[in-house]
């Protein structure tokens, strides 16, 4: 089975930084994904980790540590924009099947 | 930039009735997916699609759901009689590859509503 926690709400201050945790138990692993999704509106891709190690890309970087089943993203310099959800992922390896965490509510206040 | 599309944005329908979701992935794309999110709840896999033919599905996807790409262009989701906890958002996604980093991205989603 495939199981993914992370923290249901975070609140963080604009320009500040803010790491989101994720840990995952799963029957297989292919890759870990981040995906931000406003409210009402579709998941869209931010970043992907197969190999441990840091991914960065601008103000987000994820880190994966495959060994301790663990995952966080960082977000830097926040915007009020960054309020959002943010999900968790797991491909494993039988197939592309992603399963999601159940998301991190971020509030970003001035 | 390529997207998914997907319609209706919403579709409210009683109890009982078939509906039909449609999406029009990223035209290269070979790997098709369906996704659920009920309100205030995680993203749940529902099925996969490659070469005409399911490549995986969930324990969600049972008999009363079904998918087609009945065209080169169109990938759609029948639920056959819909129940009233089929309420949910409705995502369509594909990709280019189903392995490595390739990702699967997202359509704005399908609101449905069984009264």
């Amino acid at each position: 089975g495939q199981n993914i926690d992370q923290p249901t709400e975070m609140t963080a201050t604009e320009g500040a930084i803010v790491q989101i945790n994720c840990t995952y138990q799963t029957s297989g692993f292919n890759g870990l994904f981040w995906y931000q999704q406003h409210a009402g509106e579709a998941p869209t891709f931010l970043s992907y980790n197969v190999l441990d190690g840091l991914e960065e890309k601008g103000r987000f970087s994820s880190f994966l540590s495959r060994s301790k089943g663990y995952s966080y993203l960082l977000l830097k310099e926040l915007q009020m924009k960054d309020s959002a959800s943010y999900l968790c992922a797991v491909r494993n390896n039988a197939g592309n099947m992603l399963t999601f965490g159940g998301g991190t509510r971020l509030m970003v206040k001035p | 930039e390529p997207e998914v599309t997907q319609t209706p944005s919403h579709q409210v329908t009683q109890m009982g009735q078939e509906v039909i979701l449609r999406c029009v992935p990223i035209s290269n794309h070979l790997y098709f997916y369906w996704y659920r999110q009920i309100l205030g709840q995680k993203v749940e896999f529902l099925v996969s699609f490659y070469n005409n033919e399911i490549s995986e599905k969930s324990e969600i996807f049972d008999d009363q759901f079904s998918v087609e790409r009945p065209d080169g262009s169109n990938f759609t989701l029948k639920i056959r009689s819909t129940k009233l906890e089929d309420s949910a958002m409705y995502f369509c996604a594909s990709s280019e590859q189903a392995s490595g980093g390739d990702t699967q991205y997202f359509g704005p989603g399908t609101r449905l509503t069984v009264l």
